[in-house]
């Protein structure tokens, strides 16, 4: 069974500081992809990164970066600078390359942004 | 370019009664999947397809039907509602590369209530 951990049910973070979310996965696969979702109240699901587990190099998206530790099975967001609007529940989700459509998600960090 | 969409934002439903959610993409995906979400449970994955006439099951299929007759729709159907089916329901969809699922796409939700 795929597994998909997130150990931080909630997190806060000052504006314009910097936070990591984590997530560790369970696999016996070697290519997958990893991703972070971001829910904010709306209940809208929204990319945040994507990282394919072949790629060495951690994946950027402006202030989001990830940390992907492939032989630990850990793959973290860092949020710099955060901001008011990144508050909302951020999901770490796993894909089987060769599965075609099977995600698998984590339960959630809600994340808090204090003014 | 209307993206995901789906019908209706909230539906109440007695115990027993059956069904059917709704989900259209207009963005020529070949991949479409059913996601219910449970407070502390993240998104699970109840059923996804991979083209038109081609449907399987995923982590939590039991009390749903789904058929996908064309590329655009995917109806989910409860065939005889019971209050465990009260959920967040969420149609996503992804084109593919090489058989392979990129990005999903995630429609607005369904909220269901089963009394």
């Amino acid at each position: 069974a795929q597994t998909v951990t997130q150990s931080q049910p909630e997190m806060s973070v000052q504006e314009a500081e910097t936070v990591t979310l984590s997530c560790t996965y369970d696999t016996s696969e070697s290519d997958y992809y990893l991703f972070w979702y971001k829910q904010p109240p709306s209940r809208q699901m929204i990319l945040v990164i994507r990282q394919e587990a072949y790629k060495q190099q951690n994946a950027t998206e402006n202030r989001f970066s990830v940390n992907f530790q492939k032989a630990a099975k850990s793959f973290s967001l860092k949020i710099s600078d955060s901001q008011l609007g990144d508050a909302a529940m951020y999901f770490c989700a796993y894909r089987i390359s060769n599965t075609g459509n099977q995600f698998y998600f984590g339960t959630g960090t809600s994340l808090t942004v204090i003014p | 370019n209307a993206g995901v969409t789906q019908t209706p934002k909230f539906q109440v439903l007695k115990t027993g009664q059956s069904m059917t959610l709704q989900c259209a993409q207009d963005m020529n995906h070949e991949y479409m999947s059913w996601y219910r979400q449970d407070p502390g449970m993240g998104l699970r994955l109840i059923h996804y397809s991979v083209g038109a006439g081609i449907t399987d099951q995923g982590e939590v299929p039991n009390g749903y039907n789904v058929s996908r007759s064309t590329t655009e729709d995917f109806p989910l159907r409860l065939l005889s509602a019971a209050p465990s089916q009260t959920s967040v329901y969420f149609c996503a969809s992804s084109y593919s590369t090489s058989g392979r699922a990129e990005t999903q796409y995630f429609g607005p939700g369904t909220r269901l209530l089963v009394l």
